[in-house]
């Protein structure tokens, strides 16, 4: 299983609510990354997990507040968005082995696509 | 602070090779040239990476010049689901160290 799935593949929420993307894999990969991507732009780091605990925060806004229950799960909490939050929010998943490891890729999921009113 | 450059936008006729280059002038000693493409409405999906050897898999071949200052990602016999956004990243090579995107090239396969 290379899967990282993601729910919902589809979110429209408005500016009150408060809203949870989804994210999971089986690969037994301990890192686990957020990006964000507005259309026709690449992707941006938003938060990083390793080993179930925050290793970066590329400067997010709390409005986003990610979740690592276990090394299998990340989560990514909203509440009180913007109309410009609106975009793809990808999920993706690496082995992070020691340093030196050879083969560090990064297996994304379909994102999921939210749209703020 | 981009650390690589790729031109905006390539074509390439249908079963033809396609040669996407890549610049980055200013890779370390320990930074590994990644290749990843994105299919519209998907997820970025790997394809290759090397560090000074020329690499090859079943996607896709890498060369990567002598003094490491640029590379080129080689899709030997372009298929029309070959059309994507390819993205060449400069990383270090463990653990969590973040994977940061440039603008990319839009490849578009020509029938």
């Amino acid at each position: 299983d290379t899967e990282v799935t993601q729910t919902p593949k589809h979110l429209v929420m408005g500016m009150t609510n408060k809203k949870s993307l989804k994210c999971e894999q089986h690969m037994g990969h301990r890192a686990m990354y957020w990006y964000k991507q507005k259309a026709k732009k690449p992707p941006e780091l938003m938060f990083v997990y390793s080993y179930e605990k925050l290793s970066i925060n590329e400067s997010v806004p709390s409005r986003f507040s990610p979740e690592c229950p276990n090394s299998s799960l990340l989560n990514l909490h909203l509440h009180a968005l913007q109309p410009e939050d609106s975009a793809l929010y990808l999920c993706a998943s690496s082995q992070d082995g020691p340093v030196g490891a050879t083969n560090e890729k990064l297996f994304f999921g379909s994102g999921t696509q939210l749209s703020v009113l | 602070d981009a650390k690589t450059t790729q031109p905006p936008s390539m074509d390439c006729a249908e079963g033809r090779a396609a040669n996407l280059p890549c610049n980055h002038s200013t890779i370390s000693g320990n930074e590994y040239v990644y290749w990843y493409r994105q299919i519209h409405s998907q997820g970025p999906q790997y394809i290759i990476h090397g560090l000074k050897n020329n690499e090859t898999n079943e996607m896709a071949s890498l060369i990567i010049t002598e003094d490491r200052k640029s590379s080129t990602l080689i899709l030997p016999h372009a298929t029309l689901r070959d059309t994507a956004v390819y993205y060449c990243i400069v990383r270090v090579n463990f653990g969590n160290e973040k994977l940061t995107f440039g603008t990319g090239t839009r490849l578009t396969i020509i029938p």
